[in-house]
């Protein structure tokens, strides 16, 4: 089955640590892309990459980056330079065009230790 | 900067009654809109999505855009206790190059 899959599921963060959240996915999209999910709250956008080797800072991009070295993975790493990481991250993928909607993967929840 | 506005509820309905969502949002140029389900602790989940003004029906949702008045609305009939769920309604400008903008969704409980 095609889909999107997300690791781990939990993650937990020491200070000063950097951490890698995983996003794979075997639907064929070229499109890939990462949110941001506090409680009660909407989603906002990291970042996205439309194609291989090339992405762009959403709108929270500060103390996060990424990688798009293959057309399935788009990993996130959240840097120790983001103060507040204590969130739930949402990876998703669509075709690109206009108005393609995004499927998204489980999540990870991350949290400070 | 683009705006999408939803009350967040809770919006209570009882079961097998129709719930209305209602969804606000600021920029003119948006052209596609999409609603999403997230259970609690759950990813979001595509239910629906419209591109022209009028209604886009699917099994018992139905869809509705107003790019007029920039309101997008989504109609569930028969109410079922499993809707109960927080709907995610969002947007994007078009091109689909900078993700999609999400309000804060509505928490909507189907009474039995």
């Amino acid at each position: 089955d095609g889909g999107i899959t997300q690791s781990p599921k939990y993650l937990f963060r020491k200070e000063g640590q950097n951490v890698t959240l995983s996003c794979e996915q075997n639907l064929n999209h070229d499109a890939m892309y990462w949110y941001r999910q506090d409680p009660g709250q909407g989603l906002r956008l990291i970042y996205y990459s439309q194609i291989v080797n090339d992405f762009q800072k959403g709108d929270i991009a500060e103390g996060y980056s990424v990688s798009r070295e293959k057309k399935e993975s788009f990993p996130l790493t959240v840097t120790s330079a983001q103060k507040n990481p204590t969130a739930f991250y949402l990876c998703a993928s669509s075709h690109q065009g206009y108005g393609q909607p995004q499927h998204f993967g489980d999540g990870t929840r991350l949290s400070i230790l | 900067q683009k705006e999408v506005e939803q009350n967040s509820g809770p919006l209570s309905v009882p079961e097998g009654a129709i719930a209305s969502l209602n969804c606000t949002y600021s920029d003119r140029g948006s052209q596609s809109f999409f609603w999403y389900r997230q259970y609690s602790g759950k990813s979001p989940e595509l239910i629906m999505f419209i591109y022209s003004n009028g209604d886009k029906e699917d099994g018992r949702f139905t869809a509705q855009l107003n790019k007029a008045s920039q309101y997008v609305s989504l109609l569930i009939r028969d109410s079922q206790p499993s809707d109960s769920a927080t709907y995610l309604c969002a947007l994007d400008s078009g091109g689909g190059a900078d993700g999609l903008t999400f309000g804060k969704g509505t928490h909507l409980i189907i009474q039995p």
